[in-house]
Order: structure tokens, then C-alpha cells, then sequence
């Protein structure tokens, strides 16, 4: 168990539609990140954010927005859903205060399938 | 472009053998690197890291060696136990607090 959490786990819905992916990070972290894994697809970066603020951008499309709130648990928004964003989406949580050697540890994902 | 490649997409080991898997990078400005392992339906789980300075970091059954004249590094596991049949993804970044690059990642076997 890495101690960050992810919920829901899995997530269906229809095309056009929006949802909210939530995550928890792991207890001191103040930085969380979103990636995508699509089929095939090594983990994508989408976002970051660090100590409630957005830190850097990766391949996030303008429909999808995230957040993280002052108790540093962030949400990643999902709207307008086409075929093509179905997929795993994780998010990861580390504490920079380690410096050069921050790990990144990776919450248990939430599978969303668009129909 | 890919940045990080993981060209095997699979390798399959004897039990008691060693595991050998590969990943180049293409961005010098790399600067950190970690391998990762996935099971089916779960998150990636930290394996092991290193960073530029060195050449070599050992934990247990798991080396990973950096080349980085060659931006190249490379996970060995020994001795190989079924367990470790899972998804490995290698990932870096230029420096801490920064976003991960993976590959693709390499889906080892390990047949008893």
C-alpha cells in the first residue's frame, strides 16, 4: 500500500458527459500528479500540483482541469468525455524535502471507460 | 518523440535466472532515474532509483546500472522469482519535484 488513495476505482459513463477523479496523497506529500495511461501507452503526464498550486502542465487537454485543496487532496475534472478518454488515470504524491531523490509513489488508479 | 524507450516489449526468464531489462533516453538534461512495477488493476510500485552521480544502486535482488555516456540504464534482477512477472516501467526527470517521463514499459515472465 503506497498511501495514496484514488477513488472511485472504476468509473463508466457515456460520451459528453463530465466526472471527478479524487485523490488523497500520502500524508506530508505536498506535491500530486495526474498521468493518463491509455492502451498500449506508457503513463502520460497530464498535471502538477504543489502545495495547493498548479506546478507544471504535461499533454492535458483544455476539457480536463484538477485542482488541489488547501487539505491537499486534489480532484482532476474530466467534461465534454469523448471514446478516446477512456483510460487508467493515476495520480502520485511525494514530498519534495527529499530532495534529488523524491520518489514519486502512485496511487491504485481509476479505470474510466467512455461509452 | 519519445524521450525514454523501453525497445523489448516483453522478456521471459527461467526461474533462478537472471532479469535483464533495457531502457534508453534521448534528453540529457535526465537527471534521475526510477524503475517501476505494475500489476494488472493496481498502481505502479516504486522499485529502486538512481540519480546521475552514480553509476550503480543495488536493493536486495534488484541493480540498476546507469550509463550515461550511452543514456542508457538497465534493471537487474537476481535471481529471478515468479513473483516478479509484472509490467516494468522505467521513468526519469532532470531533476526532483518534477513531472516522470516513462517508457512503455516491459512485461517480464517468470517461468518456474
Amino acid at each position: 500500500d503506497s498511501g495514496v488513495t484514488q477513488t472511485p476505482k472504476h468509473l463508466i459513463t457515456a460520451t459528453g458527459q463530465r466526472v471527478t477523479l479524487r485523490c488523497s496523497p500520502r500524508s506530508g506529500d505536498l506535491s500530486v500528479y495526474w498521468y493518463q495511461q491509455s492502451l498500449d501507452q506508457g503513463l502520460q503526464f497530464l498535471i502538477q500540483y504543489y502545495n495547493g498550486e498548479e506546478r507544471a502542465k504535461g499533454n492535458i487537454l483544455e476539457r480536463f482541469s484538477a485542482q488541489q485543496f488547501p487539505d491537499l487532496h486534489s480532484e482532476l475534472n474530466l467534461s465534454s468525455l469523448e471514446l478516446g478518454d477512456s483510460a487508467l488515470y493515476f495520480c502520485a504524491s511525494s514530498n519534495p524535502g527529499q530532495g534529488a531523490l523524491e520518489t514519486q509513489y502512485f496511487g491504485p488508479g481509476t479505470r474510466l471507460l467512455v461509452l | 518523440d519519445q524521450q525514454v524507450k523501453q525497445n523489448s516489449p516483453s522478456l521471459s526468464v527461467q526461474e533462478g535466472r537472471i532479469s535483464i531489462l533495457n531502457c534508453d533516453y534521448t534528453n540529457s538534461m535526465f537527471d534521475y532515474f526510477l524503475w517501476y512495477k505494475k500489476y494488472p488493476a493496481e498502481g505502479p510500485t516504486f522499485l529502486i532509483s538512481i540519480s546521475s552521480i552514480k553509476d550503480k544502486n543495488e536493493d536486495g535482488r534488484f541493480t540498476v546500472f546507469l550509463n550515461k555516456s550511452a543514456k542508457h540504464l538497465s534493471l537487474h534482477i537476481v535471481p529471478s522469482q515468479p513473483g516478479d512477472s509484472a509490467v516494468y516501467f522505467c521513468a526519469a526527470s532532470p531533476s526532483g519535484n518534477t513531472p516522470l517521463v516513462f517508457g512503455k514499459g516491459t512485461r517480464l515472465s517468470v517461468i518456474a
